[in-house]
């Protein structure tokens, strides 16, 4: 049970390159987000899903876009990369509980950095 | 204002101390909170989930006050592994599907 993967661990773009990140999970959970953490901003979240082929945006949504076409796995996709992109990325995933969202499990991260 | 307010700290203290953080939320509709912890170049994981009655985990004490909209984490006895940072958490609203995190309060124990 490896719970919340994601994939890659470290990038580094140039300005204006493109690239998707991959978040897994094997929980059977329902719901899944997208976050990024910056110094002194907390977590934000960007993009999230509460169900197969469903995505909806977050607080902070552009510059990005994203797909839930299999139950398990949450894709974050960056058409045209800027610096202020350069980012921890998060993704996240849980089952409701009786007040709605309930413990989020995260995965490990990706560092990116845009140059 | 931030949705979820917290000192960031750094709170230093020494191993065996007793040290308290405190966080407001802003949102009188929020009904799930938390406390995570995140420990350097980590992901952020549950520490404790915060009741209305007020719950414990060991050293860990986490209260709400929902009249004030302030939720507290008392850690007793500290250890040096306790040494990271915590965020305090808010369901956004009843029944939401999203959670707001604060900025955190970072922890350092020292021998």
């Amino acid at each position: 049970n490896a719970g919340v993967t994601q994939t890659p661990k470290f990038r580094v773009l140039k300005t204006g390159q493109s690239m998707t990140l991959l978040c897994a999970q094997d929980m059977n959970h329902e719901y899944m987000y997208w976050y990024r953490q910056d110094p002194g901003m907390g977590l934000r979240l960007i993009h999230y899903s509460v169900g197969e082929g469903t995505t909806a945006k977050g607080e902070v949504p552009d510059g990005y876009n994203v797909s839930r076409l299999k139950k398990q796995n949450f894709l974050l996709g960056l058409e045209s990369a800027a610096p202020s992109q350069t980012s921890v990325y998060f993704c996240a995933s849980t089952t409701p509980g009786p007040f709605g969202t309930d413990t989020q499990y995260f995965g490990p991260g990706t560092r990116l950095t845009v140059l | 204002r931030k949705e979820v307010e917290q000192d960031p700290g750094p709170f230093n203290v020494p191993e065996g101390a007793t040290v308290a953080f405190n966080c407001t939320y802003s949102n009188s509709a929020s009904q799930s909170f938390f406390w995570y912890r995140q420990d350097c170049r980590k992901e952020p994981k549950l520490l404790m989930s915060v009741y209305s009655s007020g719950n414990e985990d060991g050293r860990f004490t986490a209260q709400l006050n929902r009249a004030s909209q302030y939720i507290s984490l008392l850690i007793r006895d500290s250890k040096l592994s306790d040494s990271a940072t915590y965020l305090c958490v808010a369901g956004r609203s009843y029944n939401t599907d999203k959670l707001i995190f604060g900025t955190g309060t970072r922890l350092q124990v020292f021998p």
